[in-house]
This record gives C-alpha cells, sequence and structure tokens, in this order.
C-alpha cells in the first residue's frame, strides 16, 4: 500500500481481555515503531523493530504488551488482560531510511470498558 | 534522564501574526531533531530534520531551527490550515523520543 495501514481503526473491549492490533508497513521498510497516545499526552515509546528483531523493548509497560514482527512486515502488538489505563490510540510508524523520518499510520483508538 | 520538553503547550495566535514554538532537550548522543505536524485523528506528519546546531530547514511558513540545546519551530504569518499540534522528537540511538506537543490554533 501506499502508507501504513492500522487495524481495527477502533476497538472496544472489556477489562481482562486479550486484543491485538495489527501494523502493516510501508513496502520496504526496515524499521517498525509502535508508540501509545494517551489524551493530552505525548507519544509514549513502546517497542522498536528492525526487521523481525526487537533490539529495543523497553518501553513495554508491563509484562501484559507484547510485539512481534514477521516477514520483515507485518507487526502485532497484543495486550494481554487488557487494563482501564490501556484505554490509548496505539501508532505504528516505519522508516525506510537512517535519517529517522517516520511515516505513521492512523492509529488503533482502544478503549477498555 | 533523556527529556524533551515543549512550549507553550496550547497557543491561540490571530491569522498572519507570527510566533515561535520551542522544543527543549536533554539527550546526550543526539542522532537528529525532528518536527512533526499532528491534526486531530491523525498520525504525525513529518516536517523536518535537523542535525546540527545553527543548522536551519524551512517549508512554506515554516522554518525549523536548532542549538545546541533547544529547537525553534518559526511560524510566519500563519493562516487557520497551519492550527494543529507540533511535535518534536529527538532521536538517542534506534530510539526516538517524543515531546508532548504545543497545540496550535490559528483564529481566521
Amino acid at each position: 500500500g501506499a502508507g501504513v495501514s492500522q487495524s481495527p481503526s477502533n476497538k472496544v473491549t472489556e477489562k481482562g481481555k486479550d486484543v491485538e492490533l495489527r501494523c502493516d508497513p510501508i513496502s520496504g521498510h526496515t524499521a517498525l515503531y509502535w508508540y501509545r497516545q494517551s489524551l493530552g499526552q505525548g507519544l509514549e515509546f513502546l517497542i522498536y523493530f528492525q526487521g523481525n528483531s526487537a533490539p529495543d523493548k523497553s518501553g513495554l509497560p508491563s509484562d501484559r504488551f507484547s510485539a512481534e514482527r514477521t516477514g520483515g512486515s507485518v507487526s502485532t502488538l497484543t495486550i494481554q488482560r487488557t487494563q482501564q489505563e490501556d484505554s490509548a490510540v496505539y501508532l505504528c510508524a516505519s522508516s525506510g531510511s537512517n535519517t529517522g523520518e517516520l511515516f505513521f499510520g492512523e492509529g488503533s483508538r482502544l478503549t477498555v470498558l | 534522564e533523556d527529556q524533551v520538553t515543549q512550549s507553550p503547550e496550547a497557543l491561540r495566535l490571530q491569522e498572519g501574526e507570527s510566533s515561535s514554538l520551542n522544543c527543549s532537550y536533554t539527550v546526550s548522543g543526539l542522532r537528529g531533531l525532528f518536527w512533526y505536524r499532528q491534526d486531530p485523528g491523525k498520525g504525525p506528519e513529518f516536517l523536518f530534520t535537523l542535525y546540527s546546531a545553527g543548522e536551519e530547514k524551512e517549508k512554506e511558513r515554516l522554518k525549523a531551527t536548532l542549538t545546541k540545546k533547544e529547537s525553534f519551530l518559526h511560524i510566519t504569518a500563519p493562516k487557520p490550515e497551519d492550527s494543529a499540534t507540533y511535535l518534536c522528537a529527538v532521536r538517542k540511538g534506534d530510539k526516538i523520543i517524543f515531546g508532548k506537543g504545543t497545540r496550535l490554533h490559528i483564529l481566521p
């Protein structure tokens, strides 16, 4: 596709359920980032992939959060046993150069009831 | 601790009223400073990259400058369509750290 695609765009779930958020980066982009944006807050770094490897997982808030990337392309962010404080917009970005310029998707808005 | 601080948090300007947004950072080993624009309900959109003190970049009514401790985003004669949240970010290693942004509102 022409840009970074994220799905679902909106997800409402009940506390305690697991959710999966998907990111399809720009074709050929080797770097992929996940961020979380809560209302009125900046972008909180979660995890970074170079190819299929995640050299920096330092931003994952707890062991309920995990992410994987397969084939150097699609990435999935999984949140287990969701809590209300997990409610936020989850943004994915990819980069094809070493400049650090990121191309963002439109985000997945997660609401935990 | 690596930090990126943006000010002001919000700014309201009349159309045509020029101003500047500030981004101060405390990051060792800086590998680039970035400005992004974010419209409501959208992901951030890349504007500029700056690498070294004294560097400047321009795009339409926007100009970004960089010193050793901070960056400014100057907006000249803004129009209502410039209303958005402007985000500053710095690169340390492979991690890109964002500030909380400045919400800019241009009144017609």
